[in-house]
């Protein structure tokens, strides 16, 4: 089964603490992205790839970082400089070179306890 | 800058048709206009996309004016796992950015 898969569902954490949400996809595609999604508010990107080993910032990239070390991982870091970290996070991921659509994982609900 | 203007909800009554409106004045030759909705904690999915001439597929139809500068989602018989947010997206470059889109509230 294609598809993309993001861990973990939910996590927690504390203060000026560090954490990683993992992104994986077995769809070959090239490009990869990062958003964030706040309650009733629409996906605000933070990170893109197009190709491994490259990414640019999107429009919220502060207190978040990103790698691209395989085409098929695109690991976000949510960094203890990210002030109000609570919210969705939603991975996707296309194929670049033609207009085509974007898959999307299933998300991570990243809460600050 | 989401590039795309919807109205914030619309209603409808179940097995009635459904027509989401989009304007995107300023959208050049080559952007696509593609529609993906999304169902409380779930990821967005893809719904339809075209160009310049309508699109139909087994969710929906998509009617694109003559100038480009609007479009419309048409959902033909609207049940109550159609009621969700749906976003347009003008899709030209590899920056792809979604509004707040439209929710759907579907009456049953």
């Amino acid at each position: 089964d294609g598809g993309i898969t993001q861990s973990p569902k939910y996590l927690f954490r504390k203060e000026g603490q560090n954490v990683t949400l993992s992104c994986e996809q077995n769809l070959n595609h090239d490009a990869m992205y990062w958003y964030r999604q706040d309650p009733g508010q629409g996906l605000r990107l933070i990170y893109y790839s197009q190709i491994v080993n490259d990414f640019q910032k999107g429009d919220i990239a502060e207190g978040y970082s990103v790698s691209r070390e395989k085409k098929e991982s695109f690991p976000l870091t949510v960094t203890s400089a990210q002030k109000n970290p609570t919210a969705f996070y939603l991975c996707a991921s296309r194929a670049t070179g033609i207009p085509e659509t974007q898959y999307f994982g299933p998300g991570t609900r990243l809460l600050v306890l | 800058d989401a590039k795309t203007t919807q109205p914030n909800s619309m209603e409808s009554n179940e097995e009635e048709p459904v027509h989401l409106p989009c304007n995107h004045s300023t959208i050049s030759g080559t952007d696509y206009i593609h529609w993906y909705r999304q169902l409380p904690s779930q990821g967005p999915e893809y719904v339809i996309h075209g160009l310049t001439s309508n699109v139909n597929n087994r969710m929906a139809s998509l009617a694109i004016a003559e100038d480009r500068k609007s479009s419309t989602l048409i959902l033909h018989r609207a049940t109550l796992r159609d009621a969700a947010v749906y976003y347009c997206i003008r899709w030209g470059d590899d920056k792809i950015i979604f509004g707040k889109g439209t929710r759907l509230h579907i009456l049953p």
